[in-house]
């Protein structure tokens, strides 16, 4: 079974603070993606970044990076130098390789707030 | 390049009354995703395509869903005699397959209330 777990439901920071999101994930497979997106209030998902399980490189896009733990099988989103327009809720996301096919389970969330 | 387009943004329905659902995705993605997102969750796979063709459909509920992609491009998703459990926002997405990059992008969704 595969299963998507986003710990804390709310976050929240101030304005340019690090601000780290975890999530663990259950796979069988050996080759899978982790994604996260953020949801806009518009209703919107947006891609943010994505990590390879074959990959040991450090994934960073912007002021977007993870911290990729394969063995605890756990990826942390983290976003730098915060800004308000960074509150919504962010998404962790695990896309399985299947014959055939792929699998994909999102987790629950995590809403974040970014005050000024 | 326009994003994934989702038509209506808002249906509210009457239980046993049937609605349907249009996407057109970013222009050559072959994939296209169609997710249902109760409130408070995050979004569940119900049925994808690659081109015109259903590649997993294990999560529609088949007596009442139904999803086609005739032409490999749009895609319309029907819910026949809705019930309230079908209230949630569905959303739309695509992807190229090709690369094996498999980000999705994703329309704005349709809100849907079951009453």
């Amino acid at each position: 079974a595969q299963k998507v777990i986003q710990v804390w439901s709310t976050a929240s920071r101030q304005e340019g603070e690090e601000l780290t999101l975890d999530c663990s994930y259950e796979t069988s497979q050996v080759l899978y993606h982790l994604f996260w997106y953020k949801h806009l209030l518009s209703g919107e998902m947006v891609f943010l970044i994505r990590q390879m399980s074959s990959s040991t490189a450090k994934e960073r896009s912007g002021r977007y990076s993870v911290v990729f733990q394969k063995s605890l099988k756990s990826i942390s989103l983290v976003i730098s130098a915060l800004q308000p327009d960074d509150s919504g809720k962010y998404f962790c996301a695990l896309w399985e390789l299947r014959t055939g096919g792929y699998k994909v389970v999102f987790g629950s969330g995590t809403r974040l707030l970014v005050s000024p | 390049e326009a994003g994934v387009t989702q038509s209506p943004r808002y249906a509210v329905l009457q239980e046993g009354q049937a609605v349907s659902f249009w996407c057109d995705p970013i222009s050559g993605h072959d994939t296209l995703y169609w997710y249902q997102q109760p409130r408070d969750q995050g979004p569940q796979l119900l049925v994808y395509f690659r081109d015109e063709a259903v590649i997993d459909n294990s999560q529609l509920p088949s007596d009442r869903f139904s999803a086609v992609r005739p032409k490999g491009t749009n895609s319309t998703l029907k819910i026949q005699s809705a019930k309230q459990g079908d209230t949630a926002t569905y959303l739309c997405a695509s992807s190229l397959s090709a690369g094996g990059r498999w980000e999705q992008y994703f329309g704005p969704g349709t809100r849907l209330t079951v009453l």
